[in-house]
């Protein structure tokens, strides 16, 4: 298996501009979560997925920022407008129980300008 | 609620000496107790983990760690640390199946982990 594909690596973007992070998990995989990593905050859960059901979304900033999952194999970030506080490394994380460990993907870098 | 703490945020250690990275946690319930590896610019990787069983559990790359209900702990050892160790790790804790945060895990602020040569 290829393990958790993101995209884009890296994004540079312009204040107020929509940015989208892709995230594909692992397939046969029934959580999926959205993570963001700073210096300042460490590692924040935003909001995760099971069964393709937002489960806890108590996580994401503001509104922001939104979460989709149309299908067991695809799940989406948007941040729309964004601002330079967002710019951060956004991690994608899948796994299949609830009691496993986190595959993590190699994560979004996002840099708003 | 649950949480994680890791109480420093660095430690250093010679090549060959053993190394301990603490981590304390709270959960109701049952804990599920994780740790990660996070080489710059990568994903967090997978080391080892504690669900039932045995307090000492071993890992990828010589890692164990020893779970320690009494004292909530969790903390990672190595018997010899390698230049190649450096790196920063995560310790996390995750709701049980039962448990109102089921699935959720939920990670400390990371150590960083320097090994001299």
């Amino acid at each position: 298996d290829a393990g958790v594909i993101q995209s884009p690596r890296h994004e540079v973007t312009e204040m107020g501009q929509e940015v989208t992070l892709r995230c594909k998990p692992i397939s046969g995989h029934d959580y999926l979560f959205w993570y963001r990593q700073t210096m300042m905050r460490g590692l924040e859960l935003l909001i995760y997925f099971n069964n393709n059901v937002p489960i806890d979304d108590s996580g994401m900033p503001e509104d922001r920022f939104s979460a989709k999952m149309p299908n067991a194999s695809f799940s989406t970030l948007k941040i729309q407008p964004s601002e330079p506080r967002d710019s951060a490394v956004y991690f994608c994380a899948s796994n299949w129980r609830s009691t496993g460990e986190l595959f993590f993907g190699e994560g979004s870098r996002l840099t708003v300008l | 609620a649950q949480s994680v703490a890791q109480p420093e945020d660095q430690v250093n250690v010679a090549e060959g000496n053993p190394l301990t990275v603490k981590c304390t946690y709270s959960v109701s319930g049952n804990p599920y107790l994780f740790w990660y590896v996070q080489y710059p610019n990568r994903g967090l990787q997978f080391l080892l983990k504690y669900i039932t069983g045995d307090n000492l559990v071993k890992g990828s790359y010589g890692f164990e760690a020893e779970f320690n209900k009494s004292q909530t702990s969790f903390h990672l050892k190595k018997p010899s640390a390698l230049v190649s160790d450096s790196a920063l790790y995560f310790c996390a804790v995750r709701g049980g199946p039962s448990d109102t945060n089921a699935g959720k895990s939920t990670f400390g602020d990371g150590t960083t982990l320097t090994v001299k040569p």
